[in-house]
């Protein structure tokens, strides 16, 4: 089954406590991107990934951090949550940004951090 | 910033009523999609409609674009308790080479058995 894996799906951690969200696709899409979700914003853009070894920030990168060391993963690391990272963090993928004119994004089922 | 703002933000209809949602931008696009979002799950996109088409259709779901007024509708007939759930508009658009896609802040829909 076509699918976008987040995990952990629930964690609550303490101000300064590096962790990992890890995203996994494998659909062996070029394009993948996190997202954190607030009540009242919408969808911001963290980072993205146009492929392995190639990533960008988006419009809200503050206090994070991404790597793409293989195409079917995008992890997306908080060195020193802070509790304003209070959040629901989705990753997505894509086949291709650019080469297909359709930019349909496959989501993952979220990951709610809670830093206290 | 916020590419997208859906009209209104929160939608109350009985079963069997049409819902129409709205979605306004500010740049020119490439195309803009619709998502849908259960409570808390990740988003499932439902259509995409882009710059040169004016409606289309999937199913029960008819989407109407006007680049003239940058704005997008989504129409949402004989509507069923299922289709609870909140709405975003995704606007793309080209920027440095790839497409930006770029959310709006979602129209909470509640049908009512």
């Amino acid at each position: 089954e076509a699918q976008v894996t987040q995990n952990p799906r629930y964690l609550i951690t303490v101000t300064g406590k590096k962790l990992t969200v890890t995203c996994s696709q494998n659909m062996n899409h070029e394009y993948m991107s996190w997202y954190r979700q607030d009540p009242g914003l919408g969808l911001r853009q963290i980072y993205y990934s146009m492929n392995v070894e190639v990533t960008d920030k988006g419009d809200v990168p503050e206090g994070y951090k991404v790597s793409r060391k293989e195409k079917r993963n995008f992890p997306l690391i908080l060195e020193s949550p802070s509790p304003n990272q209070t959040s629901l963090y989705f990753c997505a993928s894509s086949l291709s940004e650019v080469r297909i004119n359709t930019g349909e994004l496959f989501f993952g089922e979220g990951s709610r951090l809670t830093v206290l | 910033s916020q590419q997208g703002e859906e009209d209104p933000q929160a939608l109350s209809i009985q079963e069997g009523e049409n819902a129409t949602m709205n979605c306004s931008y500010k740049t020119s696009i490439n195309n803009l999609q619709w998502y849908r979002q259960n409570s808390g799950r990740g988003l499932v996109h439902l259509i995409l409609i882009r710059s040169n088409e004016r409606e289309k259709h999937s199913g029960r779901l008819r989407v109407t674009l006007d680049t003239s007024k940058k704005s997008s509708s989504l129409l949402i007939t004989a509507s069923r308790a299922a289709d609870t759930a909140s709405y975003f508009c995704a606007t793309g658009i080209s920027s440095g080479g790839y497409q930006k896609v770029t959310f709006g802040t979602g129209t909470k829909l509640q049908v009512i058995p």
